[in-house]
């Protein structure tokens, strides 16, 4: 079965303070691929990445990186000097042999201005 | 593209009346999925079509939930009847060919059942 993890329900910071959402998955797959959705206040999922099994390169988008590590089965989000506007739910999702979207639970960012 | 459409955006109802929530996927996208979130369950994928087949419906609740694709521009989810519990926000998500092509959701269906 699949299974993602994140164990943070809830994270405040201030903003300008860098913030890493962690994600933990759990596959038996050998090609699946990893997701990161955001949900704003206003409701609508936002799709910010995808990173597939055979690819370990980190990314950077702007103020927004992430970390795929295979040998811990993690996939971090990390928001560098943060801003008010970045306060959403963010989740992590994995998409295997299934061809199912299992979404984590979730994690709630507020930043403080 | 206008992106995933659904209508209603809000819906009240009463407890054993019949829901319908309708969806239009992005121009183009084979892959078409409705999903519920609730606080208790998160996001929980209810049932998938492929080019206008339903694949996999196991995430369905119960029979009382019904989905169909008549065609490839057009879903319905449909509740007979509705109950209190089924209160939730539903979204459509619609992908590319391939499913492992990132989902592009819909603004979302708010559904009280009173």
């Amino acid at each position: 079965a699949q299974k993602v993890t994140q164990a943070q329900t809830e994270i405040s910071v201030v903003e300008k303070e860098d913030v890493t959402l962690d994600c933990v998955y759990e596959t038996r797959d050998t090609t699946y691929y990893l997701f990161w959705y955001k949900q704003p206040p206003s409701g609508e999922l936002v799709f910010l990445i995808r990173r597939n099994s055979f690819d370990e390169q980190n990314e950077i988008s702007g103020r927004y990186s992430w970390n795929f590590q295979k040998s811990t089965s993690s996939f971090n989000f990390t928001i560098t000097a943060s801003q008010v506007v970045d306060s959403a739910v963010y989740f992590c999702a994995l998409s295997g042999r299934g061809n199912k979207l299992v979404f984590g639970a979730g994690t709630i960012l507020r930043v403080k201005s | 593209d206008a992106g995933v459409i659904q209508s209603p955006r809000h819906e009240v109802t009463e407890m054993g009346q019949e829901v319908t929530l309708r969806c239009k996927p992005i121009s183009g996208h084979d892959y078409l999925f409705w999903y519920r979130q609730t606080m208790m369950r998160g996001l929980e994928l209810l049932i998938y079509f492929n080019n206008n087949v339903p694949i996999d419906d196991s995430g369905m609740p119960e029979d009382r939930f019904s989905a169909k694709m008549p065609n490839a521009s057009f879903s319905t989810l449909k509740i007979q009847p509705s109950e209190p519990r089924d209160s939730a926000v539903y979204f459509c998500a619609s992908s590319l060919v391939a499913i492992y092509n990132e989902q592009f959701f819909g603004p979302g269906t708010r559904l009280t059942v009173l």
